[in-house]
């Protein structure tokens, strides 16, 4: 099992550019959700969902979307990059919100 | 306010020395706390769960501890390793609906030789 994929690694974009953040999990888990990690900061959520069709905001939702139309997929989208963008984000997965698995991360500069 | 406050915030230590983490959480009402290990570069790994029922839990040289009373856990590394460097985040999980986990900002180890 590869667990839970996210690409791309690393990503420089301009300001005002969009993008989308993949992550694609094959543990047949219900829960998936996103993160972001900033300099000396715990994790915050950004969006997560219970199950395809079904996603909700989390903490910090402001400049993102998600779509969840497969139990495996949930895809990050910034539509207009801003330099508070600038993050490291982590997808992760679960079932029924037990443990959290972990994707490697997305380390996103906005210049 | 759900919170969860990890202390200290960042720890040398030398080869083959022990040291303790700690965690202390307002979250409510708690279910679990798990204590999650990351590694440069990585997604976070859990290395064990704790339940309102454990005191102690142990996982290798990896030892939790839970006092639910008083809302405090700990991690105790024992025998450290250049390899356990990393940080260190604890994670509570708060029963219902929605988003229930709840993370510290992470202890981060440094183990030198």
């Amino acid at each position: 099992n590869a667990g839970v994929t996210q690409t791309p690694k690393f990503r420089i974009l301009k300001i005002g550019q969009s993008m989308t953040l993949q992550c694609t999990q094959d543990m047949n888990h219900n829960y998936m959700y996103w993160y972001r990690q900033d300099p000396g900061m715990g994790l915050k959520l950004i969006y997560y969902s219970v199950g395809a069709g079904i996603t909700d905001k989390g903490e910090v939702p402001n400049g993102y979307n998600v779509s969840r139309s497969t139990t495996e997929d949930f895809p990050l989208r910034l539509e207009l990059a801003a330099p508070s963008q600038t993050s490291v984000y982590f997808c992760a997965s679960s079932y029924s919100a037990g443990k959290l698995f972990f994707g490697s991360g997305t380390q996103l500069s906005v210049l | 306010k759900n919170q969860v406050e990890q202390s200290p915030q960042s720890l040398i230590i030398l080869e083959g020395k022990n040291c303790t983490l700690q965690c202390n959480y307002t979250v409510s009402p708690f279910s679990n706390l798990r204590w999650y290990k990351q590694d440069t570069g990585r997604g976070p790994v859990s290395l064990t769960i704790m339940t309102f029922s454990e005191n102690t839990k142990s996982n290798g040289r990896y030892t939790a501890t839970l006092d639910a009373d008083t809302k405090q856990s700990s991690l105790h590394i024992t025998a450290s390793q250049l390899s356990d460097s990393a940080s260190y985040i604890c994670v509570v999980r708060s029963e219902g609906t929605g988003n229930q986990f709840y993370f510290g900002t992470g202890t981060s180890l440094t183990v030198i030789p």
